[in-house]
């Protein structure tokens, strides 16, 4: 069964960071891409980040490019975050997601994590 | 930049037949996939490629993706089936990820 566990979330100041890390199982972790994406309470879904099975490609949506890090460690099974700079309007529910291809691209998001709160607030 | 383009709401009687749509630029030209989300909880894929049915997901799900118009539907709408439901696909020219703006779904 395809486990992905998210934490790592919590309350942070404007301009701080913050490092989301996803545990994954029950798959061949690095036969496949990876993904964030985010949801503010209340609203609609927003892909953040992708990377492929070896990093060899990352995409960064506009929002977040230039502030935002993933990467992901295949030896422990892990994907990671690291949010710079964060703003408020980062607040959001963060869901680690699953490709079905080895690619970042042309793909969807197969299973998904239960999420973990980040709040940017003073 | 590509947008994908929901009714806010649907609703539909127990037993009924929901249709929800997404409507993007030549969106027939990608694959989609449609996601229902139930308060509280993530999303779950029920539909890939168009109108493939993961495992797991019940007949009732179907999809179709032609011109500019992808639609999800639901035949024989049961109660459980209340939630929000979200289309995605691939925008190729600026290789991101486009979620559509949600349908929520009532099962009255």
């Amino acid at each position: 069964e395809v486990q992905l566990v998210e934490s790592g979330g919590g309350l942070v100041q404007p301009g701080r960071s913050l490092r989301l890390s996803c545990a994954a199982s029950g798959f061949t972790f690095d036969n496949y891409g990876m993904h964030w994406v985010r949801q503010v309470p209340g609203k609609g879904l927003e892909w953040v980040s992708g990377l492929s099975w070896n990093s060899g490609s990352i995409g960064y949506a506009d929002s977040v490019k230039g502030r935002f890090t993933i990467s992901r460690d295949n030896a422990k099974n892990s994907l990671y975050l690291q949010m710079d700079s964060l703003r408020a309007e980062d607040t959001a529910f963060y869901y680690c997601a699953k490709g079905s291809l080895p690619s970042r691209n042309r793909d969807y998001f197969d299973h998904w994590g239960q999420g973990t709160l980040v709040t940017v607030s003073s | 930049s590509y947008e994908l383009t929901q009714p806010p709401s649907v609703s539909v009687s127990p037993g009924q037949t929901a249709s929800i749509t997404c409507s993007g630029d030549r969106l027939g030209d990608q694959s989609v996939c449609w996601y229902q989300q139930r308060p509280g909880q993530s999303p779950v894929m029920v539909i890939y490629q168009n109108a493939q049915r993961p495992s797991g997901i019940p007949e009732r799900f179907s999809g179709s993706n032609s011109g500019n118009t992808a639609t999800l539907t639901i035949t024989g709408t049961q109660p459980m089936d209340e939630a929000d439901y979200y289309c995605l696909a691939w925008d190729s020219s600026t290789a991101f990820y486009v979620f559509g703006t949600g349908t929520q779904v009532t099962v009255l």
